[in-house]
């Protein structure tokens, strides 16, 4: 089957940085998304990897090994207005997003 | 302001009603989506539409029932539904086959409440 795995929930501190990972065993690979969502909205797009390495946009980064099967979220210097969840999805060989449960982030001051 | 909207933003209904989400997106893309959201689950895809064709039903019961008129609307309507079936339903569209990304871009979901 296919999985993708991400923690529950992090918490981390106003101005720090914090890694978000997600490892992932799909049928087939053809590049991974990080998307945020805030509480009762919609998820929006944050990054894009389909390459190895790491893509940078500005306080976010995303960085993939797909010989791994992993990815991370890097976020720096933290904003209360970061608090929200973070999914992580996979687009395998038939081209459809196959979704992580996503990692909830509280930022505490 | 994401581009892609749903109506309504609530709905509360009984087992034996019949209702319909709409979704609208201005982006011009060629592709929508439909997505079920419970707590603390992976999105669930319901259905895929590419150019207006179904291409997508994953196990959807049929008390979930699609329909795209043209390209930049789709609807799903709803009958019999059971408690389980409450959760936020979520559109996307993604313009597909283009190269780059092809990111979905989701509207704001309708929170759905059987009782």
């Amino acid at each position: 089957g296919q999985n993708i795995d991400q923690p529950t929930e992090m918490t981390a501190t106003e101005g720090a940085i914090v890694q978000i990972n997600c490892t992932y065993q799909t049928s087939g690979f053809n590049g991974l998304f990080w998307y945020q969502q805030h509480a009762g909205e919609a998820p929006t797009f944050l990054s894009y990897n389909v390459l190895d390495g790491l893509e940078e946009k500005g306080r976010f980064s995303s960085f993939l090994s797909r010989s791994k099967g992993y990815s991370y979220l890097l976020l720096k210097e933290l904003q209360m207005k970061d608090s929200a969840s973070y999914l992580c999805a996979v687009r395998d060989s038939n081209y459809q997003l196959i979704w992580g449960a996503g990692t909830k982030l509280i930022i505490k001051p | 302001e994401t581009g892609v909207t749903q109506t309504p933003r609530h709905l509360v209904m009984g087992m034996t009603n019949k209702k319909s989400l709409k979704c609208e997106q201005h982006l011009g893309h060629n592709a929508m989506y439909w997505y079920k959201q419970s707590a603390k689950k992976p999105l669930e895809l319901m259905f895929v539409y590419n150019f207006k064709e179904q291409t997508e039903n994953n196990s959807v019961p049929s008390r979930f029932s699609p329909e795209c008129p043209n390209s930049s609307h789709l609807f799903l309507h709803l009958h019999t539904l059971q408690p389980e079936d409450s959760a936020l339903y979520l559109c996307a569209s993604s313009q597909a086959g283009e190269g780059g990304p092809g990111e979905q871009y989701f509207g704001p979901g309708t929170r759905l409440t059987v009782t």
